[in-house]
């Protein structure tokens, strides 16, 4: 069975910080991979997609994430954080539309 | 706002009662998928459907759940004989088969049996 691992589950930083959010997949055939982020009181929304091509997607508020094949491995980041980031982050990754999400990472940013 | 939604929000009940819950798609999403979320945890897959079938189920999913579509649009997850266990967040999502795999979710049932 496909896994999900997000090694950092609690993350606190300063505003401007920069940001890296590991995720790891244990499936070795054509997976499609997400990142989804819970800001507080709000559902889920997706921050991030990789399905082909160019493996370092870009998505909304900066955030960017690098399909690295070799490692299963899909990590987020963003190079200067807001306070307005403070949210939880899933790492997912899909396989024939059975989507799997990591336990999330909690990220607090100080002002 | 034609986000997807779910009804109710809240609910508390006593183990051993029956429980249903409602979710409304975005209108023109053909795939719905039901999840359920505990405290420190990720979503965890239960069951989705295209149109009105329901193509995969979680071996979570027990015998005392049961979910429908009956016309393809909203769709219904009944829990039965609730137990302590059962309680935590049920989230909805749907989604477009145009677009590979983006999912849209609402905002969640937190259920709660005493």
């Amino acid at each position: 069975a496909q896994s999900v691992s997000q090694h950092n589950h609690h993350v606190i930083l300063s505003e401007a910080a920069s940001l890296e959010l590991g995720c790891n997949y244990s499936y070795g055939g054509t997976v499609n991979l997400f990142w989804y982020v819970q800001y507080p009181g709000q559902h889920l929304q997706l921050l991030l997609k990789y399905f082909s091509g160019d493996p370092l997607v870009k998505g909304i508020k900066g955030f960017e994430a690098e399909f690295i094949k070799s490692k299963f491995s899909f990590n987020l980041r963003k190079p200067s954080v807001q306070w307005s980031d403070t949210a939880e982050y899933f790492c997912a990754v899909d396989e024939s539309y059975i989507p799997t999400f990591g336990r999330g990472t909690s990220l607090i940013v100080h002002p | 706002d034609t986000g997807v939604s779910q009804n109710p929000r809240h609910k508390i009940t006593k183990r051993g009662q029956n429980v249903t819950f409602r979710c409304d798609p975005i209108s023109e999403h053909n795939r719905l998928y039901w999840y359920r979320q505990t405290l420190g945890q990720g979503p965890e897959f239960l069951t989705y459907f295209q149109n009105e079938a329901q193509l995969e189920k979680s071996r979570l999913l027990s015998d005392r759940f049961s979910a429908e579509r009956p016309k393809g649009s909203f769709s219904t997850l009944e829990i039965q004989r609730t137990e302590q266990g059962d309680s935590a967040m049920y989230l909805c999502a749907s989604s477009s088969d145009r677009v590979v795999e983006t999912q849209y979710f609402g905002p969640g049932t937190r259920l709660l049996v005493l």
